[in-house]
């Protein structure tokens, strides 16, 4: 049992390149959620997914798009990587309606 | 959108003494309220968490509380210890709804 599990672990990119981040959970959660976390900003949401088919944006949506390719499976792409970009993204799932979020370990990703 | 806010953003407090952080949220149709620990370069984990019905939840060392008329809840850990030297992070989660909202966190340093 994984949980939820997200690649790669680091990434540097140049200004311009695309890149997907994956992830996937085992817990048969209907919920799945992309955030980032910068310095003195705490987590906050890019995209959900409240449920397979579904997406919505979150508090910060722009320069980024999701799939939601099976119950299992969330991914988030970069389609032209700008240094604000610069983060660590978590991915988490949850059986959602009030249920505890469970994260994965997080992606480092630098944008020079 | 709910807004979430969470002081103070760092404390230090001597092993054995007690620590409070405190969070208020702005939509009074929010009725799940989880905190998240996050150890230096770990991914957040939930701690503990309360829902709208509850007014005290305890576990452990650990304990939240609820003011709905307020809006506010706060987290107690007592008699603290090294190892809960980490991030705290609050959260909000309107019913019904899939978006769960943060605080940005409060850096506890517990002092031996």
């Amino acid at each position: 049992n994984a949980g939820v599990t997200q690649t790669p672990k680091f990434q540097v990119l140049k200004t311009g390149q695309s890149m997907t981040l994956q992830c996937a959970q085992d817990m048969n959660h209907n919920s799945m959620y992309w955030y980032r976390q910068d310095p003195g900003m705490g987590l906050r949401l890019i995209y959900y997914s409240a449920s397979e088919g579904t997406t919505d944006k979150g508090e910060v949506p722009n320069g980024y798009n999701v799939s939601r390719l099976n119950k299992r499976e969330f991914s988030l792409r970069l389609e032209s990587a700008a240094p604000s970009q610069t983060s660590v993204y978590f991915c988490a799932s949850s059986e959602g309606g009030g249920a505890p979020l469970h994260f994965g370990n997080g992606t480092r990703l630098t944008v020079t | 959108g709910e807004n979430v806010e969470q002081h103070p953003s760092t404390l230090s407090v001597q092993e054995g003494d007690s620590a409070v952080i405190k969070c208020t949220y702005s939509d009074s149709a929010s009725n799940y309220f989880p905190w998240y620990k996050q150890e230096l370069g770990k991914r957040p984990q939930l701690i503990i968490d309360i829902r709208s019905n509850v007014g005290e939840k305890k576990d452990q060392r650990i304990a939240v509380t609820l003011n709905k008329t307020a809006k506010h809840f706060s987290l107690h850990i007592t008699e603290t210890q090294p190892e809960d030297s980490a991030v705290y992070f609050c959260a909000s989660l309107r019913g019904g709804y899939q978006k769960v909202t943060f605080g940005i966190g409060t850096k506890l340093q517990v002092i031996p």
